[in-house]
């Protein structure tokens, strides 16, 4: 089955990039998420990516994929205290005209001034 | 901005007991789904409702849960006899269609079977 692996844990200091990496095994995956989990709420979708496409830029956000490698990652520009969340990687093939994602553990993205 | 809402916030249940997870879609919104994280896994599928049924649903989701749409706001997930294998966080979502990367989840419910 699909499966989707990322790190546990990133800390960065406050007004550096941020990067976490993510790797899918679904060869047929056709858009790749990144989520957000701030304490006490749900998982907010921060951006995805179309399968066909290499890169999304969103003011801060940069999302890089690799399909060859089957390689996601987030980069984060500037990272704020407010951006310390859990930030899970999913991906979501076309089923019968349905999107279910396959999620990650989720990485904790720890900002320290 | 439209918020999908889940009770309780926590639940604590003995082992053998029924529970049940309510969560309140986004208002204009035709599918809903339950999904799953136990502490320290990944957050996984079990079930899309439309239409009053099921639409897909995963091999966890078995005959010890059902779903239902009991009126126009709530999308309930029970289960009948819990287990301590059971103790999870539970999230809702919803969204305006199927075809759609675009779902909408709930803050979750942390269930502990104990």
């Amino acid at each position: 089955g699909e499966d989707v692996e990322q790190s546990l844990f990133l800390s960065v200091r406050e007004g550096d990039s941020s990067v976490i990496n993510c790797t899918y095994t679904d060869s047929s995956s056709t858009y790749l998420y990144w989520y957000k989990q701030e304490p006490g709420a749900g998982l907010q979708l921060l951006t995805y990516i179309f399968s066909n496409m290499d890169m999304k830029q969103d003011q801060r956000l940069t999302v890089l994929l690799n399909k060859k490698d089957k390689h996601l990652s987030l980069r984060i520009a500037d990272t704020q205290t407010g951006d310390s969340a859990i930030y899970f990687c999913a991906e979501s093939a076309a089923s019968g005209g349905s999107y279910i994602p396959t999620f990650g553990r989720g990485t904790s993205l720890i900002v320290h001034p | 901005e439209p918020e999908v809402t889940q009770t309780p916030s926590h639940q604590v249940t003995q082992m053998g007991q029924e529970v049940i997870l309510r969560c309140v879609p986004i208002s204009n919104h035709l599918y809903f789904y339950w999904y799953r994280q136990i502490l320290g896994q990944k957050v996984e599928f079990l079930v899309s409702f439309y239409n009053n049924e099921i639409s897909e649903k995963s091999e966890i989701f078995d005959d010890q849960f059902s779903v239902e749409r009991p009126d126009g706001s709530n999308f309930t997930l029970k289960i009948r006899s819990t287990k301590l294998e059971d103790s999870a966080m539970y999230f809702c979502a919803s969204s305006s269609r199927a075809g759609t990367y675009e779902q909408y989840f709930g803050p979750g419910t942390r269930l502990t079977v104990t």
